[in-house]
């Protein structure tokens, strides 16, 4: 099975700072990535599919990037409501689908 | 409105079986895959397994084969996950959610509410 990393595992910042996460695959999935991101007691929520494409509805300061095997979430300017935690998902692999271990963003 | 519901919380004695189930509304249920994931307590998300509706065409994780059934009834819009002896360790909130294949990327669009099933004696 395809692996996925994230890195931090998690991370402090304050509303208004600049925050990125990384996810980092055991071997090239093109741009089958997505990222999700979940609150505590909910389930998940997409965000970004095909690794920089914004799922509709999710606001802007919310991007994608990369492809391989490195990919990126941004967060251009954290708001109070984005502290949660957020997985990426590769879906190369169509029925072998796999999560990175997540990234828990919260207050500083 | 797409949505998907699931049964409530279960709490269950080693051994015993159960099925969980999610229900779809809004949309075609028989042409979109719906996959169940598993979060343990304080832990990450794990795919399962996911299912066709409209032929019930089925795969699994290797890490779940053997462990659960996938199915659905696509007469009431619902798959279903089961399990024939829970163990302490399939103590989880299960997800259900719905792969978006008009997109062709694989991601998941929609998601079910949870149902947190309890194991324990």
């Amino acid at each position: 099975d395809i692996q996925m990393t994230q890195s931090p595992s998690s991370l402090s910042a304050s509303v208004g700072d600049r925050v990125t996460i990384t996810c980092r695959a055991s071997q090239s999935i093109s741009s089958y990535l997505n990222w999700y991101q979940q609150k505590p007691g909910k389930a998940p929520k997409l965000l970004i599919y095909a690794a920089s494409s914004l799922q509709s509805g999710v606001p802007s300061r919310f991007s994608g990037s990369g492809s391989g095997t490195d990919f990126t979430l941004t967060i251009s300017s954290l708001q109070p409501e984005d502290f949660a935690t957020y997985y990426c998902q590769q879906s190369y692999s169509t029925f072998r689908t796999t999560f990175g271990p997540g990234t828990k963003v919260d207050i500083k | 409105e797409v949505q998907l519901v699931q049964s409530g919380a279960e709490v269950k004695k080693p051994g015993e079986s159960l099925k969980i189930s999610c229900k779809g509304s809004g949309y075609s249920f028989t042409s979109y895959w719906i996959g169940w994931v598993r979060q343990m307590p304080g832990k990450g998300l794990e795919w399962m397994g996911i299912i066709y509706p409209g032929d019930s065409d089925t795969r699994y994780s290797p890490s779940f084969q053997g462990q659960v059934t996938i199915s659905a009834d696509k007469s009431i819009s619902t798959a279903y996950l089961q399990w024939s002896s829970l163990k302490a360790s399939d103590t989880a909130m299960y997800y259900c959610a719905r792969r978006d294949d008009s997109s062709g990327w694989g991601n998941f669009d929609y998601w079910g509410q949870g149902t947190l099933v309890t194991v324990s004696s």
